[in-house]
């Protein structure tokens, strides 16, 4: 079974300022982490993936997330945000031929 | 890059009748899709799990006889709401995958808003 926890479900931030959105997840398989941006009545758009390799991944915007197996974690970071990075960010796990499982997101608003 | 084309966008209907949600692999042979379902300001949940030419796997609560999923082709899958009533509103959303991807991604249709009145 497979599990993921958003520890926050809104994090407010000023603008051009750093932000951290945390990700735990727990699994008993092999496991490919996912961060995905969701925007008001839109699809999810993929962000970054960890499948393998180097436990630093960079995504698209300026994302990045590091995977820390010992901790369990897969916190997405972002050195300085924009007004348009204001959306729902959410975490999710998958692994083998299952579908994914996801956390139950963060809501990024930026602040002037 | 792989793309995934959901239709329709949204879409009103009476209560009692029934709603076919399609989603197509553009450029890819989606061997496995999937079938999500996402209520305000919630998460997204699994509904079912389809692999071209076999029937779908069901998620623990979902009825799977109101829920119809079909995988006719490695292209197109198709999700129909049957007798859909008000509590059977809901975004919804389909997610992509094919077994030759080497970076073992899943792609994600834009979604589709469902209002049964």
């Amino acid at each position: 079974a497979q599990s993921v926890t958003q520890l926050d479900s809104q994090v407010p931030v000023f603008e051009e300022a750093p932000v951290e959105l945390r990700c735990n997840y727990s699994s008993s398989v092999s496991v490919y982490l996912f961060w995905y941006v969701q925007y008001p009545n839109q699809g999810l758009q993929l962000l970054l993936k960890y499948l393998s390799g180097s436990t630093l991944v960079k995504g698209i915007n300026g994302f990045e997330a590091e995977f820390n197996k010992s901790q369990t974690s897969f916190h997405l970071r972002k050195p300085s945000v924009h007004i348009s990075d204001t959306a729902e960010y959410f975490c999710a796990v998958g692994g083998g031929a299952d579908g994914l499982t996801f956390g139950k997101g963060t809501h990024l608003i930026i602040q002037p | 890059g792989a793309v995934v084309s959901q239709h329709p966008s949204w879409v009103i209907c009476k209560s009692g009748t029934s709603v076919k949600i399609e989603c197509r692999s553009l450029d890819f042979q989606a061997t496995t899709m999937f079938w999500y379902r996402q209520f305000p300001k919630q998460s997204l949940m699994l509904m079912a799990t389809s692999n071209e030419g076999s029937k779908a796997t069901y998620e623990q609560g979902v009825e799977k006889d109101k829920f119809l999923i079909n995988h006719a082709s490695l292209t197109l899958s198709t999700l129909t709401v049957t007798s859909a009533h008000p509590e059977d509103s809901s975004f919804y959303i389909c997610s992509a995958r094919s077994s030759l991807s080497p970076s073992y991604g899943y792609t994600f249709g834009s979604g589709t808003r469902l209002t049964v009145v």
